[in-house]
């Protein structure tokens, strides 16, 4: 078992949906990464959480140290959010295998 | 800034050939870490480094090779490609150790290895 799971593995959405992407953890962390990397394969730091809530745009992110879990959610989804989304704990960053989004418009 | 770069982007190499994968960053940042990427799994470190000089194993260290001669440049290193080796190999760049600070990541270098 992995020390970081992500859910779905694979989520396709219509434009303009709510979209949420999970990540639990098993082991201690001291704050929770999520990446995002487009098909070109470039990766891009999103946020970096250790409690609460954080925002940017369209994009929120949430974690629950209690109960080791993270999310992501996208509003008002657009198809250029089409990437893999990428969750990572750390003290020593364990990423997560990623989650696949295609946003259909 | 050109921010963190890496050479080459694409490179096919024969069993028991060697390369060195070149990560620059213009950030000025202690930290560099080389990762690998392979379907359907997540980022693996490689080999890490915390500053100038100092060059320390990940969690998929074996067949590799790195250094760290100067601040802004962190160097990987195959000996004895082997086809296990190939990957989408990812330098990264930050400030703060590890998981404390966002980490900046090149644009990767695919690796095949026949």
């Amino acid at each position: 078992k992995n020390e970081v799971e992500q859910s779905p593995q694979n989520l396709t959405a219509q434009e303009g949906e709510f979209i949420t992407i999970n990540c639990s953890y098993s082991v201690g962390i001291s704050a929770l990464h999520w990446l995002q990397q487009h098909p070109g394969g470039g990766i891009v730091s999103l946020f970096m959480l250790s409690s609460g809530k954080k925002k940017h745009g369209r994009l929120i992110a949430t974690i629950n140290i209690q109960e080791k879990h993270s999310s992501l959610h996208i509003t008002a989804s657009h198809p250029r959010d089409s990437a893999v989304y990428i969750c990572a704990g750390s003290n020593k960053l364990v990423f997560g295998a990623g989650t696949i989004l295609r946003v259909k418009s | 800034n050109a921010g963190v770069t890496q050479t080459p982007k694409f490179r096919v190499l024969k069993t028991g050939q060697s390369m060195t994968l070149l990560c620059a960053q213009d950030m000025n940042h202690e930290y560099m870490y080389w990762y690998r990427q392979d379907p359907g799994m997540g980022l693996r470190l490689i080999h890490y480094s915390v500053g100038e000089g100092t060059t320390a194993k990940g969690e998929v260290p074996d067949g590799y090779n790195v250094s760290r001669l100067k601040k802004q440049n962190f160097l990987l290193g195959l000996e004895s490609a082997a086809p296990s080796q190939t990957s989408v190999y990812f330098c990264a760049s930050g400030p703060l150790a590890g998981g404390r600070n966002t980490q900046y990541f090149g644009p990767g270098t695919r690796l095949t290895v026949l």
